[in-house]
């Protein structure tokens, strides 16, 4: 399976900064997505970084608050804006193992603190 | 969107014993994903059983699908201390390719 790697493993930051989060994959997938698990909770969907266009996202979810960007087939970056404590949760990429294969494999995460 | 819903929300064995987690999900679905997290890591892709697939194994791991249940189950023998961790099961958007994870069961498995 593709390795992926995240980074920051771990950040701590202020109210009202921004923090951008790497993912990269040791091989090109079409597919890659960004999820955020808050503490406790279970994974949420937070957009589809797809090449060459604009991220797709789910309810909840908008643009100016997590901006994606996919600049190719190996690399997606996640930014979290003007942070605020609830945005505390581990940030986690993951990719389509395949082309229609449906099956999806995680990164280890990044754990986010907002004090 | 719909959500996988796993039960029990904990469940605590012996080693050895066998451990059964289901997943019931609303809607119709292509696949569904279930995927094991160890406590502070990341999440290790397990098995995908499609839809048209009744049973599927892996090693200690036995999934079985009843679609017309909509529901899913995941069962771990002979189990071991290592297996403690919280299992999640993903199912599928009509897409096929966004999935919606469930809450979770935390296994603990007492040596």
């Amino acid at each position: 399976s593709a390795v992926i790697s995240q980074k920051p493993s771990r950040d701590i930051c202020q109210r009202g900064t921004s923090l951008t989060i790497q993912c990269q994959v040791d091989s090109q997938v079409t597919m890659m997505f960004w999820y955020r698990q808050q503490p406790g909770q279970s994974l949420t969907l937070i957009a589809t970084a797809n090449q060459g266009s604009e991220a797709t996202y789910e309810s909840g979810f908008v643009i100016d608050k997590f901006p994606i960007s996919r600049p190719n087939l190996t690399f997606s970056t996640l930014t979290v804006s003007n942070m605020s404590p609830e945005d505390s949760s581990i940030y986690l990429c993951s990719v389509e193992e395949g082309a229609g294969s449906y099956e999806q494999y995680f990164g280890p995460g990044t754990r986010l603190t907002v004090t | 969107s719909q959500q996988g819903e796993e039960d029990p929300q904990a469940l605590s064995i012996q080693e050895g014993e066998n451990a059964t987690m289901n997943c019931s999900y609303k809607t119709s679905i292509n696949n569904l994903q279930w995927y094991r997290q160890n406590s502070g890591r990341g999440l290790v892709h397990l098995i995908l059983i499609r839809s048209n697939e009744r049973e599927k194994h892996s090693g200690r791991l036995r999934v079985t699908l009843d679609t017309s249940k909509k529901s899913s189950s995941l069962l771990i023998t002979a189990s071991r201390a290592a297996d403690t961790a919280s299992y999640f099961c993903a199912t599928d958007d009509n897409y096929g390719q966004n999935f919606v994870f469930g809450p979770g069961t935390r296994l603990s498995v007492l040596p």
